[in-house]
């Protein structure tokens, strides 16, 4: 069964200062992966994915992520946060085009 | 609005009492799935549909649960003597089923608090 790890629970930043989160996921063949944002009150929405291709996937307001396959992980960068990045992200993984399987999540305050 | 969308938004019920909320996919959208959020966790992945058939079903998804999308539009997920333990967001989303993408269309949520 897959599953999916986020090292990190809770990360709180001043802006400006640079973001990483990290994600680990536990299939070994072939996936598709996945970051969602859910801003407060809002439902979640797709921040970047990976299907294929070039490892290092640009997304939305200025945030990346870089599949490392020999490490299982697909960590989130963003190098520079604004006030607005106050979200809650979730990494996901889809091994085929059922289920999508995704980890507890972690809850980013910026502090302005 | 032509997203996903659910019905009710919220929902108090009393232990042991049945409860039934309702998806509208995005109406291109032939894939739809079900799941489940508690605090604290990500979306744990209930149940989809591919058209009007039920393609996969999670162990979570206990007998008092049941899910429906008869004409392969809307789905209804009931959830019959509920219990304390079922209190969470209940979230819908829809895919195409043609692309082999993935991406997920998530709806705002159901949110159901058992007394």
């Amino acid at each position: 069964a897959q599953s999916v790890s986020q090292h990190n629970h809770h990360v709180i930043l001043s802006e400006a200062a640079s973001l990483e989160l990290g994600c680990n996921y536990s299939y070994g063949g072939t996936v598709n992966l996945f970051w969602y944002v859910q801003y407060p009150g809002q439902h979640l929405q797709l921040l970047l994915k990976y299907f294929s291709g070039d490892p290092l996937v640009k997304g939305i307001k200025g945030f990346e992520a870089e599949f490392i396959k020999s490490k299982f992980s697909f960590n989130l960068r963003k190098p520079s946060v604004q006030w607005s990045d106050t979200a809650e992200y979730f990494c996901a993984v889809n091994q085929y085009a059922g289920k999508s399987t995704f980890g507890d999540g972690t809850t980013l305050t910026v502090k302005p | 609005d032509t997203g996903v969308s659910q019905d009710p938004r919220h929902k108090i019920t009393k232990r042991g009492q049945n409860v039934t909320f309702r998806c509208d996919p995005i109406s291109e959208h032939n894939r739809l799935y079900w799941y489940r959020q508690t605090l604290g966790q990500g979306p744990e992945f209930l149940t989809y549909f591919q058209n009007e058939a039920q393609l996969e079903k999670s162990r979570l998804l206990s007998d008092r649960f049941s899910a429906e999308r008869p004409k392969g539009s809307f789905s209804t997920l009931e959830i019959q003597r509920t219990e304390q333990g079922d209190s969470a967001m209940y979230l819908c989303a829809s895919r195409p089923g043609q692309a082999n993408t993935g991406e997920l269309f998530f709806g705002e949520g159901s949110r159901l608090t058992v007394l």
